[in-house]
């Protein structure tokens, strides 16, 4: 059932740290890479995503990283700030509207 | 412009009993997901509705059924609930093809199964 892989399950980063959150899908089917988040008491958010015919996709502080061959992709986030506390999706799919999403990572900042 | 809808916000029913779980999409959005989120799994994908068709499911028992509403609301029902059943469950709505654009998601209906 879960074509996509997500580690850590939780993370703890000091203020100002990179927060890298790492993503693993089966289907090569796949060919959007979102990534959601969500805070308590939310639904997930859409905060960035990215196509497999680019390598990087850097929106503010937040990057996301894509290796085709390793079916590997991965979302850092740079100088951390308390307000990123909230738990993180990666996700995928295809032109079969089928999104599949990671078990999520639980992010901590600490002031 | 309102977001997606989810009511009731939290329901509590006994093992055996059923749940109908309701949900109004984004104006304009034909297509509806819903998924469950329990506690360590993520985001698991249940159905997906559009145009008042159901299009695709997940690897869900068939008592996990749905139907969309010509207005493009849509409910979720559950049979024959069992103590695992317990979860948010998250209606998310899209205009076209999610790997063009994005889900909208609503906050969810907590289920508690006793």
């Amino acid at each position: 059932q879960q074509q996509v892989k997500q580690s850590p399950q939780s993370l703890i980063v000091q203020k100002g740290g990179i927060s890298i959150i790492n993503c693993a899908y089966e289907n090569t089917a796949f060919d959007y890479f979102p990534w959601y988040q969500q805070f308590p008491g939310k639904g997930p958010a859409l905060l960035i995503a990215i196509r497999p015919d680019v390598s990087e996709k850097k929106e503010g502080r937040f990057t996301i990283s894509f290796n085709k061959s390793a079916k590997q992709f991965s979302l850092h986030i740079m100088d951390s700030q308390p307000g990123d506390s909230a738990t993180y999706f990666c996700a995928a799919t295809n032109n079969n509207n089928d999104m599949r999403f990671g078990a999520g990572t639980r992010l901590t900042v600490k002031p | 412009e309102a977001g997606v809808t989810q009511s009731p916000t939290h329901l509590i029913k006994t093992r055996g009993q059923q749940a109908t779980l309701r949900c109004s999409p984004i104006s304009g959005h034909t297509s509806v997901y819903w998924y469950q989120q329990a506690l360590g799994l993520g985001l698991q994908f249940l159905l997906w509705y559009d145009e008042g068709e159901e299009r695709n499911r997940g690897n869900f028992p068939p008592r996990f059924s749905g139907r969309q509403f010509p207005n493009y609301s849509s409910e979720l029902n559950v049979n024959a609930l069992e103590l695992e059943d317990s979860a948010l469950y998250l209606c998310a709505s899209s205009v076209g093809q999610v790997n063009t654009g994005e889900l909208f998601f609503g906050e969810g209906s907590r289920l508690t199964v006793l």
